[in-house]
């Protein structure tokens, strides 16, 4: 139980284009996401943390306007890198922690999106 | 800012015992320890939770001393597939999931 399904697994967009990416908690309701990007041999850096219903909370230095999160249900949310470019090339990873007697605690992740701009 | 130091690197053999021991100093009343492994390109996956004391699963043991400063993630018997990136988190049911600089473990024949 308790599995977090991030789509797609590979995209490659062309520069000043927008991205999409879903996260979604199949089993479980999800009352908080994150959202992380990790570049490579570095570790998993938080941008943003969503409760459903609100607007994300943005770590310092993530751009809010660039990446747009909506998490409008309790099994849902998105990442999109507008007006993408070289430098957004990177690994995004989705976490959700749920209410219940394990998800509350524990956190699941989602398989990675690796995005390519070109 | 991270709550937690790791060693950034371990070597190990198949068939030993492998402990990765995380400091964090700063633990609050209501923070879990939890160890996460993440291997290239994949998300990272939980692999043990404890508040005090030893937890013990299928895969792995954590023990914690009183002080809840400190906590030793235990993997018995490494193969090759263990090689990974271990991370150690403490967080609270509410807190953000805030990820260190993590152990690459590199398991040899």
């Amino acid at each position: 139980g308790a599995v977090v399904s991030q789509h797609p697994s590979r995209v490659i967009c062309k520069s000043g284009t927008s991205v999409k990416i879903e996260c979604r908690s199949l089993d479980f309701q999800a009352t908080t996401m994150f959202w992380y990007r990790q570049f490579p041999k570095q570790s998993l850096m938080l941008m943003a943390t969503s409760n459903e219903g609100s607007k994300a909370t943005y770590e310092q230095g993530v751009e809010k306007d660039k990446f747009l999160i909506n998490h409008a249900s309790l099994t849902l949310s998105t990442l999109t890198v507008t007006s993408a470019h070289p430098e957004d090339s990177s690994f995004y990873i989705c976490s959700a922690r749920g209410t219940g007697a394990r998800t509350h605690t524990e956190a699941f992740f989602g398989q990675g999106t690796r995005l390519t701009v070109v | 800012l991270a709550k937690t130091t790791q060693p950034i690197s371990m070597d190990s053999y198949e068939g030993q015992e492998v402990n990765i021991t995380c400091s964090h100093n700063n633990i609050a009343t209501n923070d879990y320890i939890t160890w996460y492994q993440q291997f290239p390109s994949q998300g990272p996956r939980f692999i043990i939770q404890g508040y005090k004391t030893k937890v013990t699963n299928e895969v792995a043991s954590l023990f914690i001393p009183a002080d809840r400063k400190s906590s030793t993630l235990s993997l018995p018997r490494v193969s090759l597939s263990d090689t990974a990136v271990y991370y150690c988190l403490v967080e609270g049911s509410q807190g953000n999931l805030i990820f260190g600089k993590g152990t690459k473990l590199s398991v040899k024949p």
